[in-house]
């Protein structure tokens, strides 16, 4: 099993461009996040997936759209990237226990840079 | 925004020794609590995930308790290694909400 995968590791954006980041899980977990990473700041919950078909805003969404039209996969797309996202980004999914979720499994990260 | 906070923000210990940090957490809507580990350039790993007052996990020389009435966890390590050198996290997750909010965890550096 790879577990949970990210793509791209690393990616240089210009102020204004889009790009769209890509998680994939083959554990078959219901459940998977979006979270940045700052120096200082921990981890922040962006946006996250109950299921196939749903999206939920986290702590710090604005900025960023997400999609999980399969259930092993969600996206995380930054229609205008500015500055201030530059940060690493990690994906995360689990399984459900007692119908909520239990131990996140987290991807290697994306590391971003918008100039 | 939820509170969660830890503390200390880092530290160092003697290989050998033991040391325990703490993680407090808001104590209303409480529904798990999570703690994770995270070595330099690697992605965080789950440790344990507590759902109830007065439990108490271990794996291995690691430990952990927790009080949801007063909002806090306690994680403890034994004989500290230098394999032990990590940031550790907590995260708390509530009864409203299927969001993690994680704390900005404890740097640990065990010195040889």
């Amino acid at each position: 099993n790879a577990g949970v995968t990210q793509t791209p590791k690393f990616r240089v954006l210009k102020t204004g461009q889009s790009m769209t980041l890509l998680c994939a899980q083959d554990m078959n977990h219901e459940y998977m996040y979006w979270y940045r990473q700052d120096p200082g700041m921990g981890l922040r919950l962006i946006h996250y997936s109950v299921g196939e078909g749903t999206t939920a805003k986290g702590e710090v969404p604005d900025g960023y759209n997400v999609s999980r039209l399969k259930k092993q996969n969600f996206l995380l797309g930054l229609e205008s990237a500015a500055p201030s996202q530059t940060s690493v980004y990690f994906c995360a999914s689990s399984y459900l226990l007692a119908g909520r979720t239990d131990t996140q499994y987290f991807g290697p990260g994306t590391r971003l840079t918008v100039l | 925004i939820l509170n969660v906070e830890q503390s200390p923000q880092s530290l160092h210990v003697q290989e050998g020794d033991s040391t325990n940090f703490t993680c407090s957490f808001p104590s209303s809507n409480f529904y798990a609590l999570h703690w994770y580990r995270w070595e330099t350039a690697k992605s965080p790993e789950a440790l344990f995930v507590m759902t109830l007052n007065g439990d108490e996990k271990k794996k291995g020389r690691i430990s952990a308790t927790l009080n949801t009435k007063e909002g806090y966890s306690y994680l403890y390590i034994k004989g500290s290694q230098p394999e032990d050198s990590a940031t550790y996290l907590c995260a708390f997750l509530p009864h409203t909400s299927d969001g993690l909010t994680f704390g900005k965890g404890t740097h640990l550096i065990i010195q040889p």
